[in-house]
């Protein structure tokens, strides 16, 4: 089946820092979207890509949508404590597999104040 | 105001018990969706109707049964519990594009 490599695993930074995380697949998806999940909560929808090539912001996080349709990316500008949690990739293929997402591993996000 | 909600928030029962989740969505989305969150909280789709019909059914054990009474509603009937059900379960829903929205899940332990 399809799947989807998400890097890095966890990442550790300082306050301000920005923060850059992407996913690539074996294959070509029509839909990148990216969540973030709290400690004891369900995934909540950042952006949403639906476009080769689209770039997307929703306040300090932009992502984009591959040229390829095989990748994304997720970027978060100047962190703060709040960002904590864990990010998680996911693809559509579009076509038969109807309302099927495909997730990444997961980057697990640490911010230090 | 709550999006998509799911009861209970925690629970825990013995191997061989039968237990149901339920799911509501006030969204007004056709679609709803049962995922599993394992421990290393790799997220896997399990079911999804469409409209009260079954559309998507992953290789799941027939002793999970999903149950749509209506289009705001998504239960899962677990039959016989074993150890390794134990995971988070998420309702999630849509509406005519891939944007999932997850209820705050359930977290099973089965002993």
């Amino acid at each position: 089946g399809q799947q989807l490599n998400q890097s890095p695993q966890s990442m550790f930074i300082q306050e301000g820092e920005d923060v850059s995380m992407n996913c690539t697949s074996s294959s070509i998806f029509n839909t990148w979207l990216w969540y973030k999940q709290d400690p004891g909560e369900g995934p909540v929808l950042l952006i949403a890509l639906y476009k080769a090539g689209e770039l997307t912001s929703n306040g300090r996080l932009t992502a984009q949508f591959g040229i390829t349709r095989k990748d994304s990316f997720l970027n978060i500008s100047a962190s703060i404590p709040s960002d904590v949690g864990i990010y998680f990739c996911a693809g559509h293929a579009g076509g038969t597999s109807y309302g099927k997402l495909t997730f990444g591993q997961g980057t697990i996000l640490t911010v230090h104040p | 105001d709550t999006a998509v909600s799911q009861t209970p928030k925690y629970l825990v029962t013995q191997m061989g018990n039968d237990k149901s989740i339920k799911c509501e969505q006030n969204l007004g989305h056709d679609t709803m969706y049962w995922y599993k969150q394992d421990s290393k909280k790799f997220l896997k789709i399990m079911f999804s109707y469409n409209n009260k019909e079954l559309i998507i059914n992953e290789t799941v054990p027939n002793r999970f049964s999903p149950k749509s009474p209506d289009k705001a509603h998504l239960n899962l009937h677990i039959n016989s519990l074993e150890l390794g059900d134990s995971a988070v379960y998420f309702c999630a829903s849509s509406q005519d594009t891939d944007e999932q929205y997850f209820g705050p899940g359930t977290r099973l332990t089965v002993t």
